[in-house]
């Protein structure tokens, strides 16, 4: 069954550490590929997105992901994360068959 | 736009009773998907919407939960009876493609007492 995994439940990082959250597929062919994230209290919106091009993207906020197509992944990275990153990450997967699923999700604690 | 808007924002209800949570999509999105997030199971999909037609309901978990969408601007999710393992936040989200980016609306947190 097509799947998204995010392997890591809850990451507690100190400010300014670097960061790199995992997402891994199971999808074949096309993929669109998404991360959402979660402050506290507030819905889902957008971080960044990859439809095609070079596959590493930049989004909002610092953050980035690599498409890692022969690995099947799209890892989320931020080079020094602040405490105000402190939220839940969804890493998304859809394919033009019309299958959206979304990670479970990955907690962020960041401490002062 | 206002966004994604749904009502009511927080729900408590005894076990037995009906719940009905609404949802209006932003205006030119032509599918709507409902979502469940739970401390257990994560961000779950339920339903989605292609011009109000439900195009994929398999993650509806069972018979007491109904979705309708009568019209382009409004949607409805349904259970009925409600039970305690109902409890959750259920989103509303909206795009214009099916693969393209969601907006979500703020939740409604459910709780069923």
């Amino acid at each position: 069954a097509q799947s998204v995994s995010q392997h890591n439940h809850h990451v507690i990082l100190s400010e300014a550490a670097s960061l790199e959250l995992g997402c891994n597929y199971s999808y074949g062919g096309t993929v669109n590929l998404f991360w959402y994230v979660q402050y506290p209290g507030q819905h889902l919106q957008l971080l960044l997105k990859y439809f095609s091009g070079d596959p590493l993207v930049k989004g909002i906020k610092g953050f980035e992901a690599e498409f890692i197509k022969s690995k099947f992944s799209f890892n989320l990275r931020k080079p020094s994360v602040q405490w105000s990153d402190t939220a839940e990450y969804f890493c998304a997967v859809n394919n033009n068959n019309n299958d959206m699923r979304f990670g479970a999700g990955t907690r962020l604690t960041v401490k002062p | 736009d206002a966004g994604v808007i749904q009502s009511p924002r927080h729900e408590v209800t005894e076990m037995g009773q009906e719940v009905t949570l609404r949802c209006k999509p932003i205006s030119g999105h032509d599918y709507l998907f409902w979502y469940r997030q739970t401390m257990m199971r994560g961000l779950e999909l339920l339903i989605y919407f292609n011009n109000n037609v439900p195009i994929d309901d398999s993650g509806m978990p069972e018979d007491r939960f109904s979705a309708k969408m009568p019209n382009a601007s409004f949607s409805t999710l349904k259970i009925q009876p409600s039970e305690p393992r109902d409890s959750a936040v259920y989103f509303c989200a909206s795009s214009r493609d099916v693969t393209d980016t969601q907006y979500f609306g703020p939740g409604t947190r459910l709780t069923v007492l």
